[in-house]
C-alpha cells in the first residue's frame, strides 16, 4: 500500500522556468491538499480539492496552479517559478468525512530550489 | 484568522523522561478540532493525537496525552517514558467546524538523548 506518493522527491528550477509537481493516492480518499513547508512558519495550505472536479484556495495560493485530474492525482503546477517559491512541499490526502474527523496522509515531500 | 503558536523551537529530554510541548491557538468560532503532527527525519507527517474542542475529555494515544484547556485556548501534548523514535518535528495544528483549512504553528524540534 504506497499511500501518497510524490514525484519528483528533489527539483532545481531556474527563475521562469515552469515545473508540475505529481501527487497521487491509492486509499480512495475525497480530499486532496497542497502545502508548502518553509523555515520557522510551519504549513501552509497552497490549494485542496474536497473532491473530484472542485478545487479551492488555501492560505497562499498566489503563483501556483491546480488540477485534480481525477479522484486519484492532484497536480500542483509553478507557472514561472520564483526564488520566494524555494520550498519543500507536501501533498496530502484525506477521506470524505473532512479533515477535522480524519487524519491527513502526507507524502514524503518534494524540495524545491528556485535559482 | 486563527493563529497557532508553539513557543517551544527546540526541546531535548533523556530517553524514559517526559516531555510537555506548549501549543496555544487563536479563534473566535467555539467548535473547532486540535491536533498534534510528528515529522521525523523521513520528512512524513504522522499524526498523533486529536483533541475535538467540544469534548472535556483529554485526549490520550498510549504515551501520548494532551492537556486541552479551551478557556486559555492552550494544547498542550505530554509524553510519557520517552523513546528515541520519538525525536522528530511536532507540529499543533488546529481547524474549524465545516472548514477544511488546517492551520499549522511553526513547530517544536524534540531530540531524545540516549
Amino acid at each position: 500500500n504506497a499511500g501518497v506518493t510524490q514525484t519528483p522527491k528533489f527539483q532545481v528550477l531556474k527563475t521562469g522556468q515552469s515545473m508540475t509537481l505529481q501527487c497521487a493516492q491509492d486509499m480512495n480518499h475525497n480530499s486532496m491538499y497542497w502545502y508548502r513547508q518553509d523555515p520557522g512558519m510551519g504549513l501552509r495550505l497552497i490549494y485542496y480539492s474536497a473532491s473530484e472536479g472542485t478545487t479551492d484556495k488555501g492560505e497562499v495560493p498566489n503563483g501556483y496552479n491546480v488540477s485534480r485530474l481525477n479522484k486519484r492525482e492532484f497536480s500542483l503546477r509553478l507557472e514561472s517559478a520564483a526564488p520566494s517559491q524555494t520550498s519543500v512541499y507536501f501533498c496530502a490526502s484525506g477521506s470524505g468525512t473532512g479533515v477535522r474527523n480524519s487524519p491527513l496522509h502526507f507524502g514524503n515531500g518534494t524540495r524545491l530550489t528556485v535559482t | 484568522a486563527q493563529t497557532v503558536t508553539q513557543s517551544q523551537p527546540e526541546m531535548s529530554v533523556q530517553e524514559a523522561e517526559t516531555v510537555t510541548l506548549s501549543c496555544t491557538y487563536d479563534t473566535s468560532e467555539s467548535n473547532y478540532y486540535l491536533f498534534w503532527y510528528k515529522q521525523p527525519p523521513s520528512r512524513q507527517m504522522i499524526l498523533v493525537i486529536r483533541q475535538e474542542a467540544y469534548k472535556q475529555q483529554n485526549a490520550t494515544e498510549n504515551r501520548f496525552s494532551v492537556n486541552f484547556q479551551k478557556a486559555a485556548k492552550s494544547f498542550s501534548l505530554k509524553i510519557s517514558d520517552s523513546q528515541l523514535g520519538d525525536t522528530a518535528m511536532y507540529f499543533c495544528a488546529f481547524v474549524n467546524f465545516g472548514n477544511e483549512k488546517l492551520t499549522f504553528g511553526t513547530g517544536t524540534r524534540l531530540t531524545i538523548i540516549p
